[in-house]
């Protein structure tokens, strides 16, 4: 089975160009979670959907950010103007929730960001 | 609030002895407790998860870990260390967003296991 696939793997871009992260979640999940990962802060939530719709986005840095899943099969994470600051690992996870407890959430591999 | 605390940010073994990472937890209520591997440039793995069945469970890679709640712990285990598992290692516990009813996972620190021949 495909997991959850990310794009690009690796981005390089100048500081002040827009960034967009893909996310193709499992087929067949209902709930999706994009986190950044750095060596100072560990794994951060950024923003979490549930059947396409936001349920929290607190995690997201600032206005620069913002994330749409216009679908269950797709996620964008957009970063304008982007800054070197955001330079990351961005994971793209899904999950089934069907209950009241968690069901384990499956990571795509990851897009290395760098913004210079 | 849920939170996690990986008590080693790094382990060091030699291969063929044992691993052992530790986890305690802090929960309001039962918990669901996780074990991610993730090793370089990759994603994070679901090595085990625990959700209130069998205290000892089994994962993948011949790692368990034991629930025990009067010790609030969740450590890993592994009789046998093999290269392949150097790795960084997150223990995870759920815990529900305020206000929403809606559950997320709490990510610990991380611990780097490291083997040497």
């Amino acid at each position: 089975d495909a997991g959850v696939i990310q794009s690009p793997r690796h981005e390089v871009t100048e500081m002040g160009q827009e960034v967009t992260l893909r996310c193709k979640p499992i087929s067949g999940h209902n709930s999706l979670f994009w986190y950044r990962q750095t060596m100072m802060r560990g794994l951060e939530l950024l923003i979490y959907f549930n059947n396409n719709v936001p349920i929290d986005d607190s995690g997201m840095p600032e206005d620069r950010f913002s994330a749409k899943m216009p679908n269950a099969s797709f996620s964008t994470l957009k970063i304008q103007p982007s800054e070197p600051r955001d330079s990351a690992v961005y994971f793209c996870a899904s999950s089934l929730e069907t209950g009241p407890r968690n069901q384990p959430q499956h990571f795509g591999d990851g897009t290395r960001l760098s913004i210079l | 609030a849920q939170s996690v605390t990986q008590l080693d940010s790094h382990v060091s073994v030699s291969e063929g002895t044992p691993v052992l990472l530790r986890c305690n937890y802090s929960s309001s209520y039962s918990p669901s407790l996780f074990w991610y591997v993730q090793h370089p440039n990759k994603g994070l793995q679901l090595l085990l998860k625990y959700t209130s069945a069998a205290t000892l469970v089994k994962g993948i890679n011949g790692f368990e870990a034991e629930f025990k709640k009067s010790e609030t712990s969740f450590h890993l285990t592994k009789p046998s260390a093999h290269m392949s598992d150097a790795a960084e290692y997150f223990c995870v516990v759920s815990g529900y967003l305020e206000n929403t009813g809606f559950q997320k996972l709490v990510f610990g620190t991380g611990t780097r296991l490291l083997v040497s021949p």
